[in-house]
């Protein structure tokens, strides 16, 4: 079964690092996502994307992310100075069509600040 | 206000039992809505959609939408232990709220042998 790859499974780095998160979506998915979710807490939207551009962002999703299709399959997730409350597990996920048939995300790469 | 609630649990249920889950969603125009099982430290895995009122039912699951009262619940039929996770509810919330889905805080299930 098609499924969406996430690189690396576990990244720790120093508070005002930058970070790049990275992930695969499966071949034919056009709609592409980034959610994360601190430890203990909910499922948060970060942005999507489709078409080569952001079609939404959150609140969270301020200066310091940024998001990018740098060749015809990898899709990442940049934060340019990371903070102690960006630690958190990062998942990616695409759908084929719009957010109306639900998507698949993939196994998600765990943040650690310090 | 919350757009998608949830109990958070946990909810006990014996193995063999039904598990019933609910959910409540803020936006009266929600087109769609999924439920997705998290097993501890893993990523959301998509088990159920529903679009109509009414009931759907997949193997031991059954998902109930009713549009009129914002509500959405998952029923598992002879839980097992390996249903014991927790369960999210996500809905895409209007078309003002484009193409993502929010989800609830999820409702963890614990199935005992």
């Amino acid at each position: 079964e098609p499924e969406v790859t996430q690189t690396p499974s576990h990244q720790v780095t120093q508070m005002g690092q930058e970070v790049i998160l990275r992930c695969v979506p499966i071949s034919n998915h056009l709609y592409f996502y980034w959610y994360r979710q601190i430890l203990g807490q909910k499922v948060e939207f970060l942005v999507s994307f489709y078409n080569n551009e952001i079609s939404e962002k959150s609140e969270i999703f301020d200066d310091q992310f940024s998001v990018e299709r740098p060749d015809g399959s990898n899709f990442t997730l940049k934060i340019r100075s990371t903070k102690l409350e960006d630690s958190a597990m990062y998942f990616c996920a695409s759908s084929e069509r719009e957010a109306n048939y639900g998507y698949t995300f993939g196994s998600g790469t765990r943040l650690t600040v310090v | 206000q919350k757009e998608v609630e949830q109990n958070s649990g946990p909810l006990s249920v014996p193995e063999g039992a039904i598990a019933s889950l609910n959910c409540t969603y803020s936006d009266r125009v929600s087109q769609s809505f999924f439920w997705y099982r998290q097993y501890s430290g893993k990523s959301p895995e998509l088990i159920m959609s529903i679009y109509s009122n009414g009931d759907k039912e997949d193997g031991r699951f059954t998902a109930q939408l009713n549009k009129a009262s914002q509500y959405v619940s998952l029923l598992i039929r002879d839980s097992q232990p390996s249903d014991s996770a927790t369960y999210l509810c996500a809905v895409n919330i209007g078309k003002a709220a484009g193409n993502k889905l929010t989800f609830g805080g999820g409702t963890r299930v614990l199935v005992k042998p």
